[in-house]
């Protein structure tokens, strides 16, 4: 049982460029979701799922889009990479019960 | 935001003691939740306790909710060096169930 898996764990990137951060789950979840992780600065939502074909922004949306095309995936995608968005990101699914299932993370560094 | 905050920063116990954090929030919700983050690793969740209910237990795990005071706390009783960690409360909006909120964590080092 998979759960939720993250792909790449670690990236780098130069400023401008542009790569998608991938998120799948096998709990036949709804709700998906993407936070970055800053030192001190706990969890940010970026973007929710509550279904294929919906989206939604959290706090800090700027500089991402998502699409979810099926219930299992839930990629992220970075247009144009800032060093601003260095950080750790992390993807979540959740079923009826409301608790957060997470990946273990993609490192991305943008120099 | 609705960001919450936990309190305090750091925590340094011995092996065996009990450990208390706290999580203030800034509006209304319909549940709260605890999370645990090894170093470098996902977040794990831990229990939920809902805007109606007052007390929750899990093992060595208690939660009380204030909403009153919006806030809540988790102790952990019997503390093991495994339980070293940082804990995070997560809310989310009494109008929107579907944003989840997190506060900054609170780093527990318990000593062997």
């Amino acid at each position: 049982n998979a759960g939720v898996t993250q792909t790449p764990k670690f990236q780098v990137l130069k400023t401008g460029q542009s790569m998608t951060l991938q998120c799948a789950q096998d709990m036949n979840h709804e709700y998906m979701s993407w936070y970055r992780q800053d030192p001190g600065m706990g969890l940010r939502l970026i973007h929710y799922s509550v279904g294929a074909g919906i989206t939604d922004q959290g706090e800090v949306p700027n500089g991402y889009n998502v699409s979810r095309s099926t219930t299992e995936d839930f990629p992220l995608r970075l247009l144009s990479a800032a060093p601003s968005q260095t950080s750790v990101y992390f993807c979540a699914s959740s079923g009826a019960a409301g608790e957060l299932f997470f990946g273990e993370g993609s490192r991305l560094t943008v120099l | 935001s609705q960001q919450g905050e936990e309190d305090p920063q750091a925590l340094s116990i011995q092996e065996g003691e009990n450990a208390t954090m706290n999580c203030s929030y800034k509006t209304s919700i319909n549940n709260l939740q605890w999370y645990r983050q090894n170093s470098g690793r996902g977040l794990v969740h831990l229990i939920l306790i809902r805007s109606n209910e007052r007390e929750k237990h899990s093992g060595r795990l208690r939660v009380t909710l204030d909403t009153s005071k919006k806030s809540s706390s988790l102790l952990i009783t019997a503390s093991r060096a495994a339980d070293t960690a940082s804990y995070f409360c997560a809310t989310d909006e009494a109008y929107n169930f579907n944003k989840f909120y997190f506060g900054s964590g609170t780093k527990l080092n318990v000593k062997p």
